[in-house]
C-alpha cells in the first residue's frame, strides 16, 4: 500500500514569512514528485515537479527532494495572502505507472 | 491552461436515478481519470483510461462505470445514484513526453448532489 502523508495543518504564517509544507511516502520506489495548489471550491493546479535530489526553485517557490529520507518539500518565499490555500502532494513510482498517489493535503494560511 | 472541461458542473439528483458526467479535453493527451473529492478523504481514483476503450478501475469504483469512444471524451456514470456519492467529481488527464513524467491536468470539476 503506497501512501503519502501531510500535516493536514492548518499551517499558519505571516505574509512575507516563508512558508513549508513537507510530504512523506513509504514506497522507495517512487520516482516522480507533484505539487499542487487547489483554492477553495476550486480544482487541483499542478505548481512544481521534481524527480532529481536537491533543490528546485520556480519564482518564489522551491520543491525539496530527499529520496534517502522519503520526503519531498515545497517552500513558498515572501509568503503572500493570495498563497493560502490547499497544498496536495502526488508521488509516482517508477517504471511504466502513470497514476500518482495523493496526499490528503495541507491547508496553508498566509494572515496580512 | 490545460483544455479540460467538465458538464455539467453543478447536479442535483434523486436517489436512486442514473447520472452521467462528462469530461472533455482538447490537448488529446492519451490518460483521462475520474476522481472523487471529499471531505477527509482527499482525492480518490474512482476509474482511468489509458486509451479509447481501455479502462479500468480505481480504488472507489463501486457503483460508478466509465466510458471512453473517443480520445476526447471520458464519460463517467452513476449507475443508481446513493447520498454516499454526493461529492465534488474531478477529471484529469496526463500524457508522457520526454522529460516530464504523467503530471496531470484537473478540469474544473462537477458538484454532484444526491437527495
Amino acid at each position: 500500500q503506497k501512501e503519502v502523508e501531510q500535516n493536514s495543518g492548518p499551517l499558519s504564517v505571516p505574509e512575507g514569512a516563508i512558508a513549508s509544507l513537507n510530504c512523506t511516502y513509504s514506497d522507495r520506489g517512487s520516482q516522480s514528485f507533484f505539487w499542487y495548489r487547489q483554492y477553495s471550491g476550486k480544482s487541483p493546479e499542478l505548481i512544481m515537479f521534481i524527480y532529481s535530489n536537491g533543490d528546485k526553485e520556480d519564482g518564489r517557490f522551491t520543491a525539496q527532494l530527499n529520496k534517502a529520507s522519503q520526503y519531498v518539500s515545497l517552500l513558498i518565499r515572501d509568503s503572500q495572502p493570495s498563497d493560502s490555500a490547499t497544498y496536495l502532494c502526488a508521488v509516482k513510482v517508477a517504471g511504466g505507472s502513470y497514476i500518482p498517489t495523493f496526499g490528503r493535503g495541507t491547508s496553508l494560511i498566509v494572515h496580512p | 491552461d490545460a483544455g479540460i472541461t467538465q458538464s455539467p458542473r453543478h447536479k442535483v439528483t434523486e436517489t436512486g436515478t442514473p447520472v452521467t458526467l462528462r469530461c472533455h479535453q482538447t490537448e488529446n493527451h492519451r490518460y483521462m481519470y475520474w476522481y472523487r473529492q471529499d471531505p477527509g478523504h482527499g482525492l480518490r481514483l474512482i476509474h482511468y483510461s489509458y486509451g479509447v476503450k481501455d479502462t479500468d478501475k480505481g480504488e472507489v469504483s463501486d457503483g460508478y462505470s466509465v466510458s471512453r469512444s473517443k480520445t476526447e471524451d471520458f464519460l463517467l456514470t452513476l449507475e443508481s445514484a446513493t447520498s454516499s456519492q454526493t461529492s465534488v467529481y474531478f477529471c484529469a488527464i496526463s500524457e508522457y513526453s520526454s522529460g516530464r513524467s504523467y503530471e496531470q491536468y484537473f478540469g474544473p470539476g462537477t458538484r454532484l448532489t444526491v437527495t
